[in-house]
């Protein structure tokens, strides 16, 4: 699987607007571009997934620039409870042969008020 | 409702004494998969398992074994359990075609003395 790169931490203020990148110089032609969000001592939840272009759920949106080498995490108007770690991972997720995704130290968001 | 449930949540026990983690869907997911989480390492996989009978290492297998006779269940294993095995452990599931969009549990807690 294609290797992530994503910044260790980051911080903001309630309300704000919060992008977080992840780099994936390597992505594959079948790969998916997938975020999680974790809380401590819980276990990952998967937030948002794309392959291209924007995808917008409830909670983020996911923006892929046209060679898909970097990804953009946007958490709308953060709050307090947003505090948590993100991870990126890069992978095809669909076939039958094997999985074995990379989750990496993801990054840390603090959300002050 | 749509869960994977764990047992235990949590775990003391000590060096080279045999235990066995539980993990279940009910979901009808194909994939499952064991993860460890470690301060300053993130989550790593241990093993995963595309189907029923189906079993293949991940990251760090060493030390675990896992065996999935029922599509529902996919246990791990600690034949001798050692210190270093100690750590936050987290079983997670994804139906076929979108194995990307995993499932977690909510962590068993193992401290091995």
């Amino acid at each position: 699987l294609a290797k992530t790169t994503q910044p260790i931490s980051m911080d903001s203020y309630e309300g704000q607007e919060v992008n977080i990148t992840c780099s994936h110089n390597n992505i594959a032609t079948n790969d998916y571009i997938t975020w999680y969000q974790q809380f401590p001592s819980q276990g990952p939840r998967f937030i948002i997934q794309g392959y291209k272009t924007k995808v917008t759920n409830e909670v983020a949106s996911l923006f892929i620039p046209a060679d898909r080498k970097s990804s953009t995490l946007s958490l709308p108007r953060v709050s307090l409870s947003d505090t948590a770690v993100y991870y990126c991972l890069v992978g095809e997720g669909a076939s039958g042969g094997s999985y074995i995704p990379t989750f990496g130290r993801g990054t840390s968001l603090i959300v002050h008020p | 409702e749509a869960q994977v449930t764990q047992n235990p949540r949590y775990l003391i026990t000590v060096t080279g004494k045999k235990l066995t983690v539980t993990c279940s869907q009910n979901m009808n997911h194909e994939y499952m998969s064991w993860y460890r989480q470690d301060p300053g390492l993130g989550l790593r996989q241990i093993y995963y398992s595309m189907n029923v009978e189906v079993t293949d290492k991940g990251d760090v297998p060493e030390g675990y074994k896992v065996s999935r006779k029922e599509k529902r269940n996919f246990p791990l294993i600690l034949e001798s359990p050692s210190p270093n095995q100690t750590s936050l452990y987290f079983c997670a599931s994804s139906p076929k075609g979108s194995y990307n969009e995993q499932f977690f549990g909510p962590g068993t807690r193992l401290t091995v003395l």
